[in-house]
């Protein structure tokens, strides 16, 4: 079935630098792909998306990769921060939206 | 504007017993969903609502029903609680209705915490 991998399932890093998670996905057919980034007692919250038809989106200090051929897409958080420690989220969606199972992030002054 | 609202966020059970979370968005959204979010396992599909008046099976959901009650509210209801149920249940609404709600973001509630003993 449909499936979507994420790694790692924690990330350390020091504030400045930058970080990077990474998702695959099965379906072929996947077309949209969000991310969300969940702090302690909160739901989930967009911090990105991204179609099938762009390569690359960014925002700010983040942006997002996408490469249909290998069926991958990344998170990049560049000149991290103390408040970007969070749980992140990414998923893929055709004819459902299926999550990975989040990666910790946690950023040391 | 306040968004999803679900309640109670806190929720302590007996086995057996049952209850209904309560979910309301106010952005006018056609579609709405429950998840369940247990460790390690990321967000995982319960129930969802394409468009008010339809409900549909979702990847979990045996052991629980729901009522898309009007558009703004869709309600989760455990009939007969059990240990396995213990989570954190989140609903979330997007735009779009049918198909084309699949490739639109989706907006969370805080959460309700409920454990079953």
């Amino acid at each position: 079935g449909e499936n979507v991998e994420q790694h790692p399932s924690t990330l350390s890093v020091q504030e400045g630098d930058s970080a990077v998670i990474k998702c695959t996905y099965s379906d072929s057919a996947s077309n949209y792909f969000p991310w969300y980034k969940q702090e302690l007692g909160k739901g989930p919250q967009l911090i990105i998306d991204i179609r099938s038809n762009v390569g690359e989106k960014k925002d700010q200090r983040i942006a997002v990769t996408l490469n249909k051929t290998a069926k991958h897409f990344s998170l990049h958080i560049t000149e991290t921060q103390p408040e970007d420690s969070a749980v992140y989220f990414c998923a893929a969606s055709y004819n459902k939206l299926i999550f990975g199972a989040g990666t910790r992030l946690a950023v040391h002054p | 504007n306040a968004g999803v609202t679900q309640t109670p966020k806190f929720q302590v059970l007996k086995t057996g017993q049952s209850m209904t979370l309560q979910c309301a968005q106010d952005m006018n959204h056609n579609s709405m969903y429950w998840y369940r979010q247990d460790p390690g396992m990321g967000l995982r599909l319960i129930y969802y609502s394409a468009s008010e008046g339809t409900t549909d099976k979702g990847e979990v959901p045996n052991g629980y029903n729901v009522s898309r009650l009007n558009k703004r509210e869709f309600s989760l209801r455990l009939e007969s609680a059990a240990p396995s149920q213990t989570s954190v249940y989140f609903c979330a609404s997007s735009e779009g209705r049918s198909a084309g709600r699949l490739n639109q973001p989706q907006h969370f509630g805080d959460g309700t915490r409920l454990s079953i003993l």
